[in-house]
């Protein structure tokens, strides 16, 4: 079974700067998805940034940039000039890409705080 | 984008009560659903998968008879709770992947999740 493990349970951000949230998955497939999901105090959980393990380059939305390192099975993702709306918990998740298994697996979650 | 909604948004009951919660697509259809509780300050745990005309598939260790699954359309699936006991008290969101979005493009959707309490 594949797991996912976010190190960090906590993390915090001074307004502006830029932070990396950690993520490292275990799995013994080469076709699989990755996906980093924010959850803020509202606890509607909001898709920040997906990957495809094919693909070779590291995925962009704006401000929010991952390191997507295959062999190493890494998934960090960089929020670049933090806001105070990016405060919130984030969680890494994985999902296969073969067959009709679309379950999502879940690390524990980071919490970023971001200080003003 | 898309849209998922959950009602009730919050729902107090007595033990030994049902409490039904619906999940919703609203602007995509959806063959597959999935439940999701999740505790304080953790993470989200899978309950089970719901298929559309079939049905659901749960996790191990996810009670079959006390969390009922229903997926009478593409657009609709309710949760269930049975005999609800304080212990079932929490937080139930649902997600629906998006029929009309393959491979690259997919991803699922979540709504904004149903709290829970049984006194």
């Amino acid at each position: 079974a594949q797991t996912v493990t976010q190190s960090q349970p906590e993390m915090s951000v001074q307004e502006a700067e830029t932070v990396t949230l950690s993520c490292t998955y275990d799995t013994s497939e080469s076709d699989y998805y990755l996906f980093w999901y924010k959850q803020p105090p509202s606890r509607q959980m909001i898709l920040v940034i997906r990957q495809e393990a094919y693909k070779q380059q590291n995925a962009t939305e704006n401000r929010f940039s991952v390191n997507f390192q295959k062999a190493a099975k890494s998934f960090s993702l960089k929020i670049s000039d933090s806001q105070l709306g990016d405060a919130a918990m984030y969680f890494c998740a994985y999902r296969s890409g073969g067959g009709s298994n679309y379950k999502l697996t879940f690390g524990k979650g980071t919490l970023l705080t971001v200080n003003p | 984008g898309a849209v998922v909604s959950q009602h009730p948004s919050r729902v107090i009951c007595k033990s030994g009560t049902s409490v039904k919660i619906e999940c919703r697509s609203l602007d995509f259809q959806a063959t597959t659903m999935f439940w999701y509780r999740q505790f304080p300050k953790q993470s989200l745990m899978l309950m089970a998968t719901s298929n559309e005309g079939s049905k659901a598939t749960y996790e191990q260790g996810v009670e079959k008879d006390k969390f009922l699954i229903n997926h009478a359309s593409l657009t609709l699936s309710t949760l269930t709770v049975t005999s609800a006991h304080p212990e079932d008290s929490s937080f139930y969101i649902c997600s629906a992947r998006d029929d009309g979005l393959r491979g690259a493009g997919e991803t699922q959707y979540f709504g904004p999740g149903t709290r829970l309490l049984v006194l």
